[in-house]
């Protein structure tokens, strides 16, 4: 079955450092990966995605992710972080030649200090 | 903005009682998902759809049934509400390679 794992349930990083917030997966397959923001009482919002092709992917407000088959990963980085960057982020995979279910993480807490 | 229209945005009801949420969608997209949002556990599928007609279950598909009579539609349905459902539920939809789309959510309090 497949899975997705966010291990950091908040992630600190000062405005103008770096960020990073990972996600591993699990899926029987080649992946489809996708990662979303989410805004206090607002819906989700998408980010980027991976389907084929190069894996470093290029997303919305200067979001980047690599995909790593080797190491199941698809982590979020940003070169330079934003206090309105502060938000819950989710990973999300799905297994597209096994099923239809598109299986979201249990999310990441971005917290962006001035 | 996809055009997803969840119903309705808001809603308290009582234990026991039957609740159904409506997705609806302009969008002509294939797959059509429910999922809950609840604390610590982030966002979790309910049931999914593929098609008319055609849905299967998700993570937590205990005490939900769905249905899918035309495209645009996909209707989620709590048989006997219990305290546990309450949550935010979120409606989606996608094509095969594509991100998913969402709803704005809604909000259900069981009391």
């Amino acid at each position: 079955a497949q899975s997705v794992a966010q291990p950091e349930d908040q992630v600190n990083v000062a405005e103008g450092n770096p960020l990073t917030v990972k996600c591993t997966y699990s899926v029987s397959g080649n992946p489809y990966l996708f990662w979303y923001v989410q805004y206090p009482n607002r819906g989700l919002q998408f980010l980027l995605k991976y389907i084929t092709g190069d894996n470093l992917v290029k997303g919305s407000y200067g979001f980047e992710a690599e995909f790593n088959k080797s190491q199941t990963s698809f982590h979020l980085k940003k070169p330079s972080a934003l206090v309105s960057d502060s938000a819950l982020y989710f990973c999300a995979v799905r297994d597209p030649l096994n099923t239809d279910k598109l299986i979201f993480g249990t999310g990441t807490r971005l917290q962006v200090f001035p | 903005d996809a055009g997803i229209t969840q119903s309705p945005r808001h809603k308290v009801t009582e234990t026991g009682t039957p609740v159904t949420l409506r997705c609806h969608q302009t969008e002509n997209h294939r797959y059509m998902y429910w999922y809950r949002q609840d604390p610590g556990h982030g966002l979790r599928l309910i049931h999914y759809s593929y098609g008319v007609k055609d849905t299967d279950k998700g993570e937590v598909s205990d005490g939900y049934s769905v249905s899918r009579s035309k495209t645009e539609d996909f209707l989620l349905t709590l048989e006997s509400a219990t305290s546990s459902q309450t949550s935010v539920y979120f409606c989606a939809t996608g094509t095969t390679n594509t991100e998913a789309f969402f709803g704005q959510g809604t909000r259900l309090t069981v009391v």
